[in-house]
């Protein structure tokens, strides 16, 4: 399994674009990158997936340079409800029927007023 | 979505006591996972509860310690027996549904041992 590095944490103000890098450098061909959000006392909700360039849907963009060590989580104009913890995730499609999810430490982002 | 429900939501309990936490969906699902999140911690995936059949363990977790039900494709049961104080964590039910696959998480259920 790809291990991943992310900041521990990280502060932001309401209405700034905050973005969380991800290392994973032993990143397997087949895997594919995603992110997750934990808020307190809720289980993890899938944010976004991607497996190279750049992908962006209603709540992120993610980026992927070509070599796929490393992936941007960016969030555009945060707000004080994206105040989470955000978890980055190496490994098989979320729409594979197989393997399952192995969280790494996550980033706690706080954001301020 | 899926929507998962867990009870009970939260428990507190002396140590050498079990306690079964029941996980429902609400709508039949292949695969069912419980995960655990020891306090300030991230996830750490116990089993995989396969219908029909015995739980597929991770490496560090037993089947005499984290007994595991999974009678039908909407509900299954997770048992910490002999709890410990280390035992205190959020324990969440997962799901993999839908024609996408998407995994979703239940509310957990936080676990106090005393």
């Amino acid at each position: 399994l790809a291990k991943t590095t992310q900041p521990i944490s990280m502060d932001s103000y309401e209405g700034q674009e905050v973005n969380i890098t991800c290392s994973h450098n032993n990143i397997a061909t087949n895997d594919y990158i995603t992110w997750y959000q934990q808020f307190p006392s809720q289980g993890p909700r899938f944010i976004i997936q991607g497996y190279k360039t750049k992908v962006t849907n209603e709540v992120a963009s993610l980026f992927i340079p070509a070599d796929r060590k490393s992936s941007t989580l960016s969030l555009p104009r945060v707000s004080l409800s994206d105040t989470a913890v955000y978890y980055c995730l190496v490994g098989v499609s979320r729409g594979s029927t197989l393997g399952r999810l192995y969280f790494g430490r996550g980033t706690q982002l706080t954001v301020w007023p | 979505s899926a929507v998962i429900s867990q009870k009970p939501s939260r428990d507190i309990c002396q140590r050498g006591t079990s306690l079964t936490i029941q996980c429902q969906v609400d709508s039949q699902v292949t695969m069912m996972f419980w995960y655990r999140q020891q306090p300030g911690q991230s996830l750490t995936l116990i089993a995989t509860a396969n219908q029909g059949s015995e739980a597929t363990y991770e490496s560090g977790f037993v089947i005499d310690k984290f007994p595991i039900s999974r009678p039908n494709l909407t509900f299954s049961t997770l048992t910490v027996s002999n709890m410990s104080p280390e035992d205190s964590s959020i324990y969440l039910c997962s799901v993999k549904q839908g024609a996408n696959n998407e995994q979703f998480f239940g509310p957990g259920t936080r676990l106090t041992v005393l």
